[in-house]
């Protein structure tokens, strides 16, 4: 039983809308992360967020933007979605600095 | 920086084969490593891990020993199946800059047939 979880798993919108990808732990966890995963396969780091109120750029600049209210819940947000955001999208949470993290099933969104 | 290096793909065996995937690491100080395992339209699924040099992670029939001196954490199966067929991402956490962030190789797909 998956504890992050991650809605939609699908969306598939025109372009110049709005979105926002739900990202949700029940783990207590501090660390929070999202990857974009391109067709071949390669993860990027696009933010992060280290405890409520703090949230970070990652390695790969993105036009998204993310918030952290609450401990459970890292949402992203694209004000207007292209074509060139089409990937998938994956949500990862953890609580030490040496152990692994625990990734959700991920959102697939399509920009047409 | 830090950095993994996996062995390029895809990987195609038949069923009951060895499988060794090839992972190096550069890495300032003494990371984790791990082995996280993708299936198809699934998120990553941590599948073994190793926290301090020497150490062997295993997991459903997978091994991987942490071998300081070569900066190795290769991914090692003695009778592959079917439903091993997916894509296998070495990673590793380190200090320093990073703040514990993962940083993944670039996967290797592994097809099993029957």
């Amino acid at each position: 039983e998956a504890d992050i979880y991650q809605t939609p798993r699908y969306l598939v919108i025109g372009t110049g809308k709005k979105i926002t990808l739900e990202c949700s732990q029940t783990m207590g966890h501090d660390k929070m992360y999202w990857y974009q995963q391109d067709p071949g396969m390669e993860l990027h780091l696009i933010h992060y967020s280290y405890g409520v109120n703090s949230t970070e750029k990652g390695d790969l600049s993105s036009e998204s933007t993310v918030s952290r209210i609450r401990t459970e819940h890292f949402p992203l947000t694209l004000e207007s979605a292209r074509p060139s955001h089409t990937s998938q999208y994956l949500c990862a949470s953890t609580l030490g600095d040496r152990e692994g993290y625990t990734f959700g099933s991920g959102t697939r969104l399509t920009v047409v | 920086g830090n950095s993994v290096t996996q062995m390029e793909g895809p990987v195609t065996l038949s069923e009951e084969a060895f499988l060794t995937i090839n992972c190096t690491y550069t890495a300032t100080g003494y990371p984790s490593l791990f082995w996280y395992v993708q299936y198809p339209g699934e998120g990553l699924q941590l599948l073994l891990k190793a926290t301090k040099a020497d150490d062997k992670g295993s997991n459903k029939g997978f091994e991987a020993t942490y071998r300081k001196e070569t900066t190795s954490f290769h991914l090692e199966k003695g009778s592959v199946q079917v439903s091993d067929s997916a894509v296998y991402f070495c990673a590793l956490r380190a200090g320093g800059t990073s703040y514990g962030k993962l940083t993944f190789g670039q996967g290797t797909i592994l097809t099993v047939h029957p």
